[in-house]
Formats: C-alpha cells, structure tokens, sequence
C-alpha cells in the first residue's frame, strides 16, 4: 500500500513553454502533497507544501506564480512550471501523506520527474 | 527553520559489517518526526525507518535501527549485516506540522 505516482516520468520542453506534471496517491488519501526539487547529487529542497482543497505555502525564493500548485482532491496534486527555463531543469519530487496527527505520519514518494527545458 | 546535519558526505562499509550514519538536527519544537529514507540510483525515495520524537525507544526495523538522543538532538543509523543493496544515497529527514527538512545526504558504498 501507500502509493505514489507521477506522470510523466520525464519531460523535455522549450524554453517559455509551461510543463504540468502530476502527483497521485493511489491507495489512500492524502491531505497533504509536498514538493520538491533535487539537483544531481544534492539533497531534495522543499519548494511547497499543499493541502486539499487550500492555496499552497511556498518556501522561501520559490516563486509561487512560476511553480503553479493545484490539490483539488485528496488524490492528486499538480505542479505546473509556466514559462520555463533552462534553469528550471530539474529532478521534481513529489510525496504525499495523511494528516499530521500522531504515529501515522509518513510521507510516500513518487518516482519522480525529470524536467529538461532546452 | 529546522536545520537538518549530516556530516558525512561518504561512507564505506564491507559486506556482511555493520556502519552507522550520523545525522543532527536543530529543533526548538518538542513534537516532531524523525526519518531515514534511502535512495537509489533508481532516484526513488524509500522509506527505511521512522522515530517518533515523544518515544524514548529507538526504532528499529530488521537490519536498520537508529540511536536517538533527544536532548543531543542526533539521530544515527546503524545498518547491520550490510549486504550490496543497501549501497544508496541516505537523507536524514525532520517533520512537524509545520516543516519538513531533508539532510544533505550521505553516500554509502558497500564493498564485497
């Protein structure tokens, strides 16, 4: 149990095009959808976190209106990277988990995306 | 924000031996969750153990266990029997309800 999905598994686009990429929990419901960004070798940064049905909190230097999140249902949340740039290729991970109260607190990773902006 | 600390950028560890990952946090919150995750080259992030801050015992899962000491804030791993699959990326992670912080990541090796 405890699945995640993200589709696509990678993406190449052009530059000042805008890149969907989705983050499903398929085998339970999660409030609360993280994501983040990875460079090679380097650790995951946490770009944002979402809840169902309420506007993301973004961490600090994300810019919010670049990195567009949606989680409209407790089984999917998307983040869209508008007008992307090279400098936005990156390894984007996503978790979801279930509420924050008490010992059933875990994030579930999906694969991740691999984003190429050329 | 949290800070999480892993000092070791490397190690290496021969089949069958046991090592230990050192992981620090700073925290001036009192209910929190700790988490190692392991990362293959496959990129995926796999859960390997979790501790709940209000436990005073130390999680253990088969071959994994961890030393927690809370008021030193530290949070080590100790692979036991280590076998080739274990050779990954391994974060040290922090979660409370508002913040989740990763650790920079230690590299294992494991030799046969």
């Amino acid at each position: 149990g405890a699945v995640v999905s993200q589709h696509p598994s990678r993406v190449i686009c052009k530059s000042g095009t805008s890149v969907k990429i989705e983050c499903r929990s398929l085998d339970f419901q999660a409030t609360t959808m993280f994501w983040y960004r990875q460079f090679p070798k380097k650790s995951l940064m946490l770009m944002a976190t979402s809840n169902e049905g309420s506007k993301a909190t973004y961490e600090q230097g994300v810019e919010k209106d670049k990195f567009l999140i949606n989680h409209a249902s407790l089984t999917l949340s998307t983040l869209t990277v508008t007008s992307a740039h090279p400098e936005d290729s990156s390894f984007y991970i996503c978790s979801a988990s279930t509420p924050w109260a008490g010992s059933t607190d875990t994030q579930y990773f999906g694969p991740g995306t691999r984003l190429t902006v050329l | 924000a949290q800070t999480v600390t892993q000092s070791q950028p490397e190690m290496s560890v021969q089949e069958a031996e046991t090592v230990t990952l050192s992981c620090t946090y700073d925290t001036s919150e009192s209910d929190y969750y700790l988490f190692w995750y392991k990362q293959p080259p496959s990129r995926q992030m796999i859960l390997v153990i979790r501790q709940e801050a209000y436990k005073q015992q130390n999680a253990t899962e088969n071959r994994f266990s961890v030393n927690f000491q809370k008021a030193a804030k530290s949070f080590s791993l100790k692979i036991s029997d280590s076998q080739l699959g274990d050779a990954a990326m391994y974060f040290c992670a922090y979660r409370s309800s508002n913040d989740m912080r990763f650790g920079a990541g230690t590299r294992l090796t494991v030799k046969p």
